[in-house]
């Protein structure tokens, strides 16, 4: 089985742009989170989606958004960026449902805003 | 919403020593707690998770315990070996998973 699969890889921007981010989870899974990871903050909850229906969010600006499409894949989308946008974007996928929430993670999209 | 706190923030050990990470939260509603291991430039890794109806689970070296009355969870590694080094973050999930910020752990040969 494939594991979950991030594009971009990397990504250069700068501030006022927006930016899209996919992710590809592994077949199956039906739960998508995206995370912020940043040195010293760990991981920061940016969304979960679950059948193509944003299930829970994290406190980040309405800059973040994020949609999930009939075949499980996601995307994150940030607008207007700021400096402070830089960091690993991370998502994980699960089989999602009670008692079946063990993330998989995938690679990451390092963006860098200047 | 849920908290997590996670200390220490960096810890090294000599291989063979014991290494112990130790995790609260803040949510009592919180049933599921899983340990993921980040190596340098990769992604994290899920290496452990206990539920709340559980008090401690062991998994060769690596062994959580949960108290559920203190709201806090801890990560044991034993015998440690030069490849555990890597960052450790524990997470805490009512109805999202939560992160703390992780430890780094250095294991010195």
């Amino acid at each position: 089985k494939a594991g979950v699969t991030q594009t971009p890889r990397y990504l250069i921007k700068t501030r006022g742009q927006q930016v899209t981010l996919s992710c590809s989870p592994i077949s199956g899974h039906r739960s998508v989170s995206w995370y912020q990871q940043t040195p010293g903050q760990g991981l920061q909850f940016l969304f979960e989606y679950f059948s193509e229906t944003q299930r829970n969010k994290g406190n980040f600006p309405g800059r973040f958004s994020g949609r999930q499409f009939s075949n499980s894949r996601s995307e994150m989308n940030v607008s207007t960026l700021e400096l402070g946008d830089s960091a690993l974007y991370l998502c994980a996928s699960s089989p999602g449902g009670q008692n079946n929430e063990k993330l998989f993670f995938g690679s990451g999209t390092q963006l860098s805003v200047l | 919403g849920e908290n997590v706190e996670q200390h220490p923030s960096t810890l090294s050990v000599q291989e063979g020593d014991s290494a112990v990470i130790k995790c609260t939260y803040s949510d009592s509603a919180s049933n599921y707690f899983p340990w993921y291991k980040q190596e340098l430039g990769k992604r994290p890794q899920l290496i452990i998770d206990i539920r709340s109806n559980v008090g401690e689970k062991k998994d060769q070296r690596i062994a959580v315990t949960l108290n559920k009355t203190a709201k806090h969870f801890s990560l044991h590694i034993t015998e440690t070996q030069p490849e555990d080094s890597a960052v450790y973050f524990c997470a805490a999930r009512t109805d999202k998973l939560i992160f703390g910020t992780g430890t780094r752990l250095q294991v010195f040969p």
